[in-house]
Parts: structure tokens; sequence; C-alpha cells
């Protein structure tokens, strides 16, 4: 199956400090990923969609101005948490999709995740 | 509002035995049903269902899907430790965006 990775896989910082978690597709073009977000044993929950080369589409009450999406490629996408906080503290999924080579339709292929700790 | 919900929350078997999961949902514009499985890190892909009746099968692993009901089941036949994860179960309302329910918790116990 398609491959996508993330990086960094762990990563603690201060309070206030900005991260950024990469997504890159390894062998397939991903039109449109999608970044989840999950704390302790709950669901994965959706906070926006990332499309190349246009505006991410955030879900309701996910602020747009703290979680910075950039789509910048068709491998790649990054979510940068600026201004961190220790709620913030949770684990980032990101998964993607696209036409042709190893993604097939409606198939989403998730990257290994990111721990994020905020102190 | 569109929602996904799933049954058991937790379920404790012992190896061997065959459970079921379930997964019923509400969506405005169907377009495909997903399992996953959750261990300690991301999800990996099961299954993805889009027609009625027509059964998936992998393994010790299968699904179906009742568009008409609105739900679909996860069976798993002689469990194994290795089976123990948190089972994800997804829907498709629209272009490639899906909701998740919140996973069905199985420990399978030697």
């Amino acid at each position: 199956g398609a491959v996508v990775s993330q990086h960094p896989s762990w990563v603690i910082c201060k309070s206030g400090t900005s991260v950024k978690i990469e997504c890159r597709s390894l062998d397939f073009q991903a039109t449109t990923m999608f970044w989840y977000r999950q704390f302790p044993k709950q669901s994965l929950m959706l906070m926006a969609t990332s499309n190349e080369g246009s505006k991410a589409t955030y879900e309701q009450g996910v602020e747009k101005d703290k979680f910075l999406i950039n789509h910048a490629s068709l491998t790649l996408s990054t979510l940068t948490v600026t201004s961190a906080h220790p709620e913030d503290s949770s684990f980032y999924i990101c998964s993607a999709n696209g036409e042709g080579g190893a993604s097939s339709y409606n198939e989403q292929f998730f990257g290994p995740g990111t721990r994020l700790t905020v102190l | 509002e569109d929602k996904v919900v799933q049954s058991p929350l937790s379920l404790v078997v012992h190896e061997g035995d065959t459970v079921t999961l379930n997964c019923s949902y509400e969506v405005t514009n169907f377009r495909s049903l997903l399992w996953y499985k959750q261990e300690k890190k991301a999800p990996t892909f099961l299954f993805m269902l889009t027609s009625s009746g027509i059964e998936k099968k992998s393994g010790r692993l299968s699904s179906i899907l009742d568009k008409k009901e609105l739900f679909s089941i996860l069976n798993i036949t002689a469990t194994q430790t290795g089976d123990s994860a948190v089972y994800l179960c997804a829907v498709g309302p629209g272009t490639y965006k899906y909701i998740f329910g919140t996973g069905t918790r199985l420990k399978v116990l030697a």
C-alpha cells in the first residue's frame, strides 16, 4: 500500500513556542491530505482538510490562526501549532489519498503520527 | 449532524473466541465506510465497504455493510492476542472526508 510519513515522531516543547509537523506521501501524489488530532482513549477528530495549492478547510471549532496548514506540493503538507499550550498536547495524525500510484480512490493512508507534549 | 457510533466501547475475550463489532451511522451523503485497526500508533486500513450485502474478507476478519439499516459489522473469528487493538469505523459523507467513531477497544486474553 501507499506510504505516508510524518516528522517528527515525538516532540516536547515549552509553552508559547511553535511546532511544525510534516506529512509526506512517499510513493504517490496526494492531492488531499487530512490532519487529525487524537486525545488519549478518544477517536480521531478531523481538524482540517488540506488541498494542494489552496487554503485548508478547517472543521468547526478549530482555530485556523493557531493551526497553520500549508500544502505546498503534491507530496508534502505541514501543520504548525503556533504558540502551543499544554492543552494542545495530543497525538497528531495526517492521512492522504489521491489519484494513481499506490493510492486507490477513497482509501486514506495514515502517517505514523506525531506525539506533541507541551510543557 | 453526521455521526458514527460504535459498540461495544470495550470488549475482553479469550483466545479462540469470535467477536462482532458494530458500527452504525447517520450521514447526509454516504460514500463509503472504512474499518481500521489501531494499535499504538496510526490506524491501519482493514476494509472499505461501499455496497450493501457484499462481504469483504481477509483471513480471520470479515465485514459487511447494510445501507438500508445504516450499519456495518466487523467479525473476527478465532481471535488471537495480536488482535488486541482499537477498531475504528469511519464513514465518508462527501468527497474524501471521513467521520470516525469512538472505536471499540478489544483485548484478547491468552
